[in-house]
C-alpha cells in the first residue's frame, strides 16, 4: 500500500484567489491522480499527474483553471486558480504504487470553501 | 446510462444481519472492480478488490462479481455499528478508476 499526505487538510479562501494543494507519498509509485468530491456526491476525476510531462485532464476539467506539477515519483501539487464559490469541494490525490497493479490509495483530501 | 450505478440508500440493517450492496457497470471491457469504504469526513478506503467471476472472501466481507451480467456486489456480514458508512463501487478500464455515486449503509444497534 501507499500512505498519502495531503496539504492544507482544510482552507477558506476568496474569490479570485488560487490555492496550490501538496500530495506527498511515502514511497514512490508509478501513477497520481487527484479528484473531486463535490458534497453529496461522488469522486470524479480531474486529471492524471504525469512525472516529468504534462497532466492528462478529464473532460470538463482544463490547465489553466487546475494547473498540476509532479517533479517526481512521490509529489504532486494541484492548484484551483481563480477560484469561485463553485470550486468549494474536496479534493483528494490518490497513488498507484505499482506498475502493472490498478490497486488505488487516497490522501486524506483537502477541503476547500470559496467566500 | 451512468457508467457505475449503486443504490443510494440510505440502506439500514440491524446489527448482526447481513448487509448486501449492489452495483452495476455499463462498460463490458472493464478490467477490475473495487469496493471503498468512506465515513463521513474521510477519504476513501479500499476493503475489496476482485478481477473474475465469482466469490471472493476477507473476513467479513464477501465481493461478487457477475461479468455476464455486469454486476458486482459486496456482502457485510455480521454487520457491526462501525459499518456504518458510504460505500462506493468502482470500475477499472484503461488506466481509470470510475466511482459510482455511493450506497449509505446504517448499521442499526
Amino acid at each position: 500500500s501507499a500512505v498519502i499526505s495531503q496539504k492544507p487538510s482544510r482552507d477558506i479562501c476568496q474569490r479570485g484567489t488560487s490555492l496550490t494543494i501538496q500530495c506527498q507519498v511515502d514511497s514512490q509509485v508509478t501513477m497520481m491522480f487527484w479528484y473531486r468530491q463535490q458534497p453529496g456526491q461522488s469522486l470524479t476525476l480531474i486529471a492524471t499527474a504525469n512525472q516529468g510531462s504534462e497532466a492528462t485532464y478529464e473532460s470538463g476539467f482544463v490547465i489553466d483553471k487546475f494547473p498540476i506539477s509532479r517533479p517526481n515519483l512521490t509529489f504532486s501539487t494541484l492548484t484551483v486558480s481563480n477560484m469561485s464559490p463553485e470550486d468549494s469541494s474536496i479534493y483528494l490525490c490518490s497513488a498507484r504504487p505499482a506498475r502493472g497493479t490498478d490497486t488505488q490509495y487516497f490522501g486524506p483530501g483537502t477541503r476547500l470553501t470559496v467566500l | 446510462q451512468k457508467e457505475v450505478e449503486q443504490n443510494s440508500g440510505p440502506l439500514s440493517v440491524p446489527e448482526g444481519a447481513i448487509a448486501s450492496l449492489n452495483c452495476t457497470y455499463s462498460d463490458r471491457g472493464s478490467q477490475s472492480f473495487f469496493w471503498y469504504r468512506q465515513y463521513s469526513g474521510k477519504s476513501p478506503e479500499l476493503i475489496m478488490s476482485i478481477y473474475s467471476n465469482g466469490d471472493k472472501e476477507d473476513g467479513r466481507f464477501t465481493a461478487q462479481l457477475n461479468k455476464a451480467s455486469q454486476y458486482v456486489s459486496l456482502l457485510i456480514r455480521d454487520s457491526q455499528p462501525s459499518d456504518s458508512a458510504t460505500y462506493l463501487c468502482a470500475v477499472f478500464r484503461s488506466e481509470k478508476l470510475t466511482f459510482g455515486t455511493g450506497t449509505r449503509l446504517t448499521i442499526i444497534p
